[in-house]
């Protein structure tokens, strides 16, 4: 297992335009989560799978925001309409059940012109 | 309450010195401090964690202490050295890592 992969590591895309962000999680782990990281900032938590259920959600995550894990192994964060404010790093994130442990990706870098 | 506070921004310490990083909290329901170091282009990734059943824990060169009644932790580092220069965070989570909230983040630089 490689550990956490995520794809594109970095995206370019026009104000408007829709965007998809994969993630594909250690495959033992039934947790799954996405961060939204700006520079020089923590990250800042978005969403959470327990397998394929979608069990919190930010209220950073606005209706143009979507994720999805439909099999509960890999997962995608699709952004409609972008924004530039939508400019950030996405990282994903794993985690076995009942551990504290987050494997985090290396990320998806959205850029929005 | 769900904020984890970080201090210093940035900290610049010889090689050999000692790095210290201060977290505080205000949620008494979290249960669970890690700290994460984040180089460039990569993401965080864990480095040491302490539940708050205990006041210390060391592991090779870092070591937190945690102060529940202050609801502060802090990070460590002994003997400081170049490769130890990047970003690190805190955090703290509750209900078995549901949600985990990060601080700000500390740039740590090691001169040689």
């Amino acid at each position: 297992d490689t550990g956490v992969s995520q794809d594109p590591r970095h995206k370019i895309t026009k104000r408007g335009q829709n965007v998809t962000f994969r993630c594909d999680p250690i495959s033992e782990h039934n947790r799954l989560y996405w961060y939204r990281q700006t520079l020089g900032q923590g990250p800042e938590f978005l969403t959470y799978f327990q397998n394929e259920a979608q069990l919190e959600k930010s209220r950073l995550l606005s209706d143009r925001f979507s994720a999805e894990r439909p099999k509960g192994s890999f997962s995608t964060l699709e952004i409609q309409r972008t924004e530039q404010g939508d400019s950030a790093m996405y990282l994903c994130a794993s985690s076995p059940w009942g551990e504290h442990v987050l494997t985090f990706g290396a990320g998806s870098r959205l850029t929005v012109l | 309450q769900q904020q984890v506070k970080q201090s210093p921004q940035s900290l610049i310490v010889q090689k050999g010195g000692i790095s210290i990083i201060n977290c505080a909290y205000e949620n008494t329901a979290f249960d669970y401090f890690p700290w994460y170091q984040q180089f460039p282009g990569k993401g965080p990734a864990l480095l040491i964690a302490i539940r708050p059943d205990v006041s210390e824990k060391k592991e090779g060169r870092f070591t937190i202490s945690f102060n529940k009644s202050a609801k502060q932790f802090s990070l460590h580092i002994m003997d400081s050295q170049p490769g130890d220069s990047a970003t690190y965070f805190c955090a703290a989570s509750n209900n078995y890592g549901q949600n985990f909230v990060f601080g700000p983040g500390t740039r740590l630089s090691v001169l040689p």
